[in-house]
């Protein structure tokens, strides 16, 4: 079952905060998230584990709420680089390595 | 730095040919996975491999075939290319653990049937 995120789309100013929003109507194991420019591969951003472990970049924040089989990507203080579309990928089980990724968010940083 | 290579990055070519869409990771993992991802759509799982001789069909389904003989080498097949199999593929691959099990993306190649 491929989770929902939202806003499908979301045009900041530099400097300013955003929310993507992954929910899943399975229970989830562990979320991921992954940035893609135009023209490039996705790009690992993080990792959340049932249980509250995570691993990441060190300037993307997340949080993983597993009663609400909901994960949420905090980007703050923009930045142009920020540009591109979010996807978070769920997996529902430990020993279930593949991940279904969800139709993605793009993100639009303008000056 | 993730060290995964695909080949060719792009291929125009003509229906009824047969394709092979290489990819390769120098990072000694066990789990590769091959993606299907039209411009501006979200990414379908379409084969993916444990390891050496494991090959499994994705959520997607997919004419293609793969083969894993060697760890590092996952080469995806089309025996007879179609208009409906224009798209990106992508290859990826991951450590065979439970945890932090993140995965790491080729450059993709991009396939455009004639």
């Amino acid at each position: 079952q491929q989770p929902v995120q939202s806003p499908q789309a979301v045009i900041l100013r530099e400097g300013e905060d955003a929310v993507i929003n992954c929910s899943s109507s399975k229970a989830l194991y562990s979320v991921h998230w992954y940035r893609q420019k135009h023209g490039e591969a996705p790009v690992f951003l993080m990792i959340l584990l049932k249980g509250g472990e995570q691993k990441g970049h060190e300037k993307i924040s997340a949080s993983f709420n597993e009663k609400k089989q909901q994960s949420s990507l905090y980007l703050t203080a923009s930045q142009l680089s920020y540009s591109g579309t979010y996807f978070c990928g769920t997996q529902t089980g430990a020993g279930s390595y593949q991940l279904t990724f969800g139709k993605g968010t793009k993100l639009s940083v303008i000056p | 730095e993730a060290d995964i290579y695909q080949t060719p990055r792009y291929l125009v070519i003509g229906t009824g040919k047969k394709i092979t869409l290489e990819c390769s990771q120098t990072m000694g993992h066990d789990k590769m996975y091959w993606y299907q991802q039209d411009p501006g759509m979200e990414l379908h799982l379409i084969h993916y491999s444990y390891g050496v001789n494991s090959t499994e069909k994705g959520d997607l389904s997919s004419e293609s075939t793969v083969s894993r003989i060697r760890t590092e080498h996952f080469p995806l097949t089309l025996e007879s290319a179609r208009p409906s199999h224009t798209s990106q593929y992508l290859c990826a691959s991951s450590e065979l653990r439970e945890s932090y099990n993140e995965q790491f993306f080729g450059p993709g190649t991009r396939l455009t049937v004639l």
